[in-house]
């Protein structure tokens, strides 16, 4: 079973670009997380979907940040304009979704895409 | 709101003794506790989680959990560390409902086996 897909792996922009990250997650996955992970410290959560649905973007800046994900699958996460603080690893994680189950359900991570902002 | 405390920043142990990453939790009602390992340049891997029954639970790699409610424990273990083991680990936490819906992480604890 293939894991999570996420690109690009690199990605190096100067301050005030825009930048977006791709995600696909394990095959019937209905639920799909997007991370900020900053250096040494654990990921923290910047949006929750239910298929297509944004149920938790409560952590999301909005002003900048930007999320989609179309049919329920894959999802890019953007960031317009980008910011020195901005630089972080980005993590897609998805989950089955099974109903009832969330709480319990296991999230499998992908590589991440680590973003330097200059 | 929910959280977990990984006391130690950075664990070294010699290859073959045993290993335990330390990990403490706080939530409201009933956790459900995990842990991810982290290698360089890599994305989280699940390792085991706890959600109810036996408090000892047992995972990928050899690594093992002891659940301690009393203690609001959920340190890792392992009897015999390889130098392979060494990465970044992460405890997690999310509670049964509501707000407590996220999956918090901890801070991470390095793991060095040393040869």
């Amino acid at each position: 079973e293939a894991g999570v897909v996420q690109s690009p792996r690199y990605k190096i922009i100067e301050k005030k670009q825009p930048v977006a990250f791709w995600c696909n997650p394990i095959s019937g996955h209905n639920t799909l997380y997007w991370y900020l992970q900053n250096l040494g410290q654990g990921p923290e959560l910047l949006i929750r979907y239910e298929n297509e649905e944004a149920v938790d973007d409560s952590q999301l800046p909005k002003d900048r940040f930007s999320a989609e994900r179309l049919k329920g699958v894959d999802s890019t996460l953007k960031i317009q304009p980008a910011e020195l603080g901005d630089s972080a690893v980005y993590l897609c994680a998805s989950s089955k979704g099974l109903a009832g189950s969330y709480s319990t359900d296991t999230q499998y991570f992908g590589p991440g895409t680590r973003l330097t902002v200059l | 709101a929910q959280s977990v405390a990984q006391p130690e920043d950075q664990v070294n142990v010699a290859e073959g003794n045993p290993l335990t990453v330390k990990c403490t939790y706080s939530v409201s009602g009933n956790p459900y506790l995990f842990w991810y390992v982290q290698y360089p340049n890599r994305g989280l891997q699940f390792l085991l989680k706890y959600i109810t029954g036996d408090n000892l639970v047992k995972g990928s790699y050899g690594f093992e959990a002891e659940f301690n409610k009393s203690q609001t424990s959920f340190h890792l273990k392992k009897p015999s560390a390889l130098v392979s083991d060494s990465a970044l680990y992460f405890c997690a936490v999310r509670g049964p409902g509501g707000s407590a819906r996220q999956l918090t992480f901890g801070s991470g604890t390095q793991l060095t086996v040393l040869p």
